[in-house]
């Protein structure tokens, strides 16, 4: 029973290009949650989707980020025109219902040069 | 509290001795608590959880101990192993209705053989 799949692990862009960043969460699990870690800091959490939805999304930046995870297929995390401050782990989370145990994926790792 | 971009506090102890882990909360309106476990280049793990209507909660080798009064929670590990070496980080839920979790700042725990 795969765990949370995420890809890229690892993603280089260089400033200005866009970053896809992909979420397959558990079998059975409707929830996604994404979270941002920057180096020897705490998950910060960004955005709260189940399936064709936004639940919540305070901890989005206004600009440049968004997230979807459509009915059929992955969640995506797009960052469009990069900069170096997006430099971070991204993780990906799911959970059957929208309490309980939170299972996270192995992240992705976004370098902007 | 939230890190602000220091290094990680760390904990070093003996292999076979019990190591604490401390993190205060930030609201004392959260009402669900969790310590993940993360090793390096991997997402966050599950260790145990508790709730705000108990102050201890066992598990293997880990205990959790809450104390509301002061928004402090604490992680026991018994008989420490070369393989808990690894960051902690306790997280708090400040919503019931979902899993938008508010992650401190981490103790790397190095364990010394």
């Amino acid at each position: 029973n795969a765990g949370v799949m995420q890809n890229p692990r690892h993603l280089v862009r260089r400033r200005g290009q866009e970053a896809r960043l992909r979420c397959s969460p558990m079998k059975g699990h409707s929830h996604v949650y994404w979270y941002r870690q920057l180096p020897e800091e705490g998950l910060k959490f960004m955005v709260y989707l189940q399936k064709e939805n936004i639940i919540d999304e305070s901890g989005m930046p206004k600009e440049r980020f968004s997230a979807e995870f459509p009915k059929e297929g992955p969640s995506i995390l797009r960052i469009q025109q990069v900069v170096r401050g997006d430099s971070a782990a991204y993780f990906c989370a799911s959970s059957q219902q929208g309490t309980g145990e939170l299972f996270f994926g192995e992240g992705s790792r976004l370098t902007v040069l | 509290g939230e890190s602000v971009g220091l290094h990680l506090p760390t904990l070093s102890v003996q292999e076979g001795d019990n190591s604490i882990i401390n993190c205060a909360y930030s609201n004392s309106a959260s009402d669900y608590f969790i310590w993940y476990k993360q090793e390096s280049g991997k997402g966050p793990q599950f260790i145990i959880d508790i709730r705000s209507n108990m102050d201890k909660r066992q598990g293997q080798r880990v205990t959790v101990l809450l104390n509301k009064t002061v928004k402090h929670l604490s992680l026991q590990i018994a008989a420490t192993q070369p393989g808990d070496s690894a960051v902690y980080f306790c997280a708090e839920n400040l919503d019931n209705a979902g899993n938008m979790l508010t992650f401190g700042g981490g103790t790397r725990l190095m364990v010394k053989p």
